[in-house]
């Protein structure tokens, strides 16, 4: 039944690991995002796929690379990790135009040590 | 570049209360606007989303307004309950990306 479904929930890695979160919309939808919530819960985009091709980048250090297998899915691959990449990362989905809302995943929280 | 405002940062209320939580925008080019809940711990819920071309939205206790050219919208929340308690992001979406406010966290005391 869970529309935007993301792995893992929690993530707690050393400063230089390399790891990726998993995101999955089995709404049908064309339009994926990546947003970050930093520690003052401030939610900003990173990154929007449209049928598997990329549409929004915004100022993001390029370790962060997204990849959509299918568009279904978008994944998130950070190298490099560094102390201020902790956050809590959400996934979401709309549908393909601009006016109609975006579902979002139950995030990942991301712990840098 | 769009920016949205939320204020009070905080509010807190008792049981039963009628309230109204604001939202503000600089720009008013927007394709729509969305208010969600986000419970500690938690990803975001939708709760309303306004179209441009539209002034209100309904859905049980909760009415969102939109008045574009003056770039604001209010979530009103009526007869307000423990079970409300949350944060309350507004969000607008032009240029295909929502930009979100910080958030408005409401506690309703019993």
């Amino acid at each position: 039944d869970t529309a935007v479904s993301q792995t893992p929930k929690y993530l707690v890695t050393q400063m230089g690991n390399d790891k990726s979160i998993k995101c999955e919309q089995n709404l049908g939808h064309d339009t994926m995002y990546w947003y970050k919530q930093d520690s003052k819960k401030f939610l900003k985009i990173m990154f929007s796929y449209n049928n598997k091709e990329l549409i929004i980048n915004e100022t993001v250090p390029n370790r962060f690379s997204p990849k959509s297998p299918d568009k279904a899915h978008l994944n998130l691959h950070i190298n490099s990790l560094e102390l201020g990449d902790s956050a809590v990362y959400f996934c979401a989905s709309s549908q393909d135009g601009t006016e109609l809302e975006q579902y979002f995943g139950p995030g990942t929280r991301l712990t840098v040590t | 570049k769009q920016e949205v405002t939320q204020i009070p940062a905080a509010l807190s209320v008792p049981e039963g209360e009628n309230l109204v939580l604001n939202c503000s925008f600089t720009d008013s080019a927007i394709y729509n606007l969305q208010w969600f809940r986000q419970d500690p711990g938690k990803g975001l819920t939708s709760l309303l989303l306004i179209q441009s071309s539209q002034r209100e939205q309904t859905s049980g206790r909760l009415n969102a307004s939109l008045d574009k050219s003056s770039g604001r919208s209010t979530l009103y929340i009526a007869a307000s309950q423990p079970g409300d308690s949350a944060t309350y992001l507004c969000a607008v979406k032009a240029n295909s990306k929502l930009t979100f406010g910080k958030g408005i966290t409401l506690s309703v005391r019993p």
